[in-house]
C-alpha cells in the first residue's frame, strides 16, 4: 500500500541552526502539506503546496519557513534559524484531490536545544 | 472562521465497553468535509473516515460507526466492544471547500482513549 515517508524520524538541532525535513508523498498525489504538533497539543496546519507553489499557509508559517519540491518525488520543509519553540512533531501529508482525505507520514520529531 | 471542539480530553473504559467520542464543529460554509484520524502511541496519524456536508447518512465499518448530524453540528464516533488496541488519541477535523488549495484540515484538540483489559 502506498504511503508517505518522512526522514529523519528524529532530529536534534541547536537553536539558530537550519534544518531540512524531508518527505516523499504518495506518487500520484497532487496536494502536499506540512502540519505541526507540539507535544500533547492538537495538530496545526502549516502550509499546502499545489502545482509547484504554495497554495495556502498559516500564520505559523513565517519567513523562517520555506517549502520546496526539488524533484518529482521529494517535498521538503526548511526552517532557516530554529528556535526553541519550533520543537514539535512535523507531519507531511498528501492527497489526490480537493478536500479528499490526506494521508500522513509517520512524522519527524524535531528537538531544538 | 472554522473550529472543531472535542470536549472530552480523556476517556477511560474497560475492554468490551462501547464508547462514543464527541465532535462539534463550526463553519459558515455550506460545503465542508469532516474527518476522523487515529493517533496510536507510535505517533502516526491514521485516516479513519471522511464525510461531506451533503451526506448525513450514518456509517458503520466493523466496530466503528459515525453519526453525522447537521442540526447539532456534530460528527460523533462510536467504538463498539472496545479493545485494548483501540487505545489512542482520536482527532476530529474539518476542511471547507477550497479551490486549488487542497483543503487544509482544522483539527480538534483530540480525545485520548484508554481501553483497559
Amino acid at each position: 500500500e502506498p504511503e508517505v515517508t518522512q526522514t529523519p524520524s528524529h532530529q536534534v538541532t541547536q537553536m539558530g541552526q537550519e534544518v531540512i525535513l524531508r518527505c516523499v508523498p504518495i506518487s500520484n498525489h497532487l496536494y502536499f502539506y506540512w502540519y505541526r504538533q507540539i507535544l500533547g497539543q492538537k495538530v496545526e496546519f502549516l502550509v499546502s503546496f499545489y502545482n509547484n507553489e504554495i497554495s495556502e499557509k498559516s500564520e505559523i508559517f513565517d519567513d523562517q519557513f520555506s517549502v520546496e519540491r526539488p524533484d518529482g518525488s521529494n517535498f521538503t520543509l526548511k526552517i532557516r534559524s530554529t528556535k526553541l519553540e519550533d520543537s514539535a512533531m512535523y507531519f507531511c501529508a498528501s492527497s489526490d484531490g480537493e478536500n479528499t482525505e490526506a494521508f500522513f507520514g509517520q512524522g519527524t520529531r524535531l528537538t531544538v536545544v | 472562521a472554522q473550529k472543531v471542539t472535542q470536549a472530552q480530553t480523556e476517556i477511560s473504559v474497560v475492554e468490551k465497553e462501547d464508547v462514543t467520542l464527541d465532535c462539534v464543529y463550526e463553519t459558515r460554509d455550506t460545503t465542508y468535509y469532516l474527518f476522523w484520524y487515529k493517533q496510536p502511541p507510535s505517533g502516526e496519524l491514521v485516516f479513519l473516515i471522511r464525510r461531506n456536508s451533503f451526506d448525513e447518512q450514518n456509517e458503520i465499518s466493523g466496530r466503528y460507526s459515525w453519526n453525522f448530524q447537521k442540526s447539532t453540528s456534530s460528527f460523533n464516533f462510536t467504538i463498539t466492544a472496545s479493545q485494548v488496541v483501540d487505545s489512542a488519541v482520536y482527532f476530529c477535523a474539518l476542511s471547507v471547500r477550497s479551490y486549488n488549495q487542497g483543503g487544509k484540515l482544522i483539527f480538534g484538540q483530540g480525545t485520548e482513549l484508554s481501553v483497559k483489559p
